[in-house]
């Protein structure tokens, strides 16, 4: 079974430009999840999606950040206008199944690494 | 507050000799998950064990133990006879009422040869 996927690996941009994150998840995992770790500090939640719905996007830091999950399966996060702030490592998991009666582990991908210059 | 703190920066130890990794957490929930994470040199944080608030057992797997306690809210994490390939960044996290994961800070381990 294929793990998390993540492209690109690598991205470079300078500050005003766009950057678009993909994310695919495991083969039937509901959930899918977006966090990212700026240098130097923790790793933080960003959203959380169930299927195509976004279930919670509070880590979600302003508007210049869109995540989208079309059809419940892969999803993106763009970065527009990207800003020198946003440089880090952006993971993504997945998980199967979420509910009160289980909680299920969150698959990580490789991660993409994002610099703004 | 939701909290996990990882007080080890940075732990170096020669291979076979056994190391612990601190974590301790902070919660409200009565009924959570906590969960350690090792990221290797290659990037890809690699999922190890999960634990619920309601099984203070401890666990083993191989090398690599793990001890429980509600008691001081930690979960500790044992690696016996460590090897260099054991160097990575370890993780705690904490999976909050919200289906999100509290992170520590992460502790870097080195195995030298």
């Amino acid at each position: 079974e294929a793990g998390v996927t993540q492209f690109p690996s690598h991205s470079v941009i300078e500050k005003g430009q766009t950057v678009t994150l993909r994310c695919d998840p495991i083969s039937g995992h509901d959930n899918l999840y977006w966090y990212r770790r700026v240098m130097g500090k923790e790793i933080k939640f960003l959203l959380h999606f169930v299927k195509e719905s976004k279930q919670d996007e509070s880590g979600m830091p302003n508007n210049r950040f869109l995540a989208e999950r079309t059809g419940g399966t892969y999803s993106t996060l763009k970065v527009q206008p990207a800003e020198l702030e946003d440089s880090g490592v952006y993971f993504c998991a997945s998980s199967h199944l979420t509910s009160g009666a289980s909680l299920d582990t969150q698959y990580f991908g490789p991660g993409t690494r994002l610099t703004v210059l | 507050a939701q909290k996990v703190t990882q007080a080890q920066t940075e732990i170096s130890v020669v291979e076979k000799e056994d190391v612990t990794l601190d974590c301790v957490y902070e919660t409200r929930d009565t009924t959570y998950y906590l969960f350690w994470y090792k990221q290797p040199p290659s990037g890809e944080l690699v999922f190890l064990i999960r634990r619920n608030s309601f099984d203070e057992q401890n666990e083993i797997s191989g090398r690599y133990s793990w001890n429980f306690q509600k008691s001081t809210s930690s979960f500790n994490f044992t690696i016996t006879a460590s090897q260099v390939v054991d160097s990575a960044v370890y993780f705690c996290a904490l999976l909050d009422s919200n289906y999100q994961l509290i992170w520590g800070a992460g502790t870097k381990l080195i195995i030298k040869p």
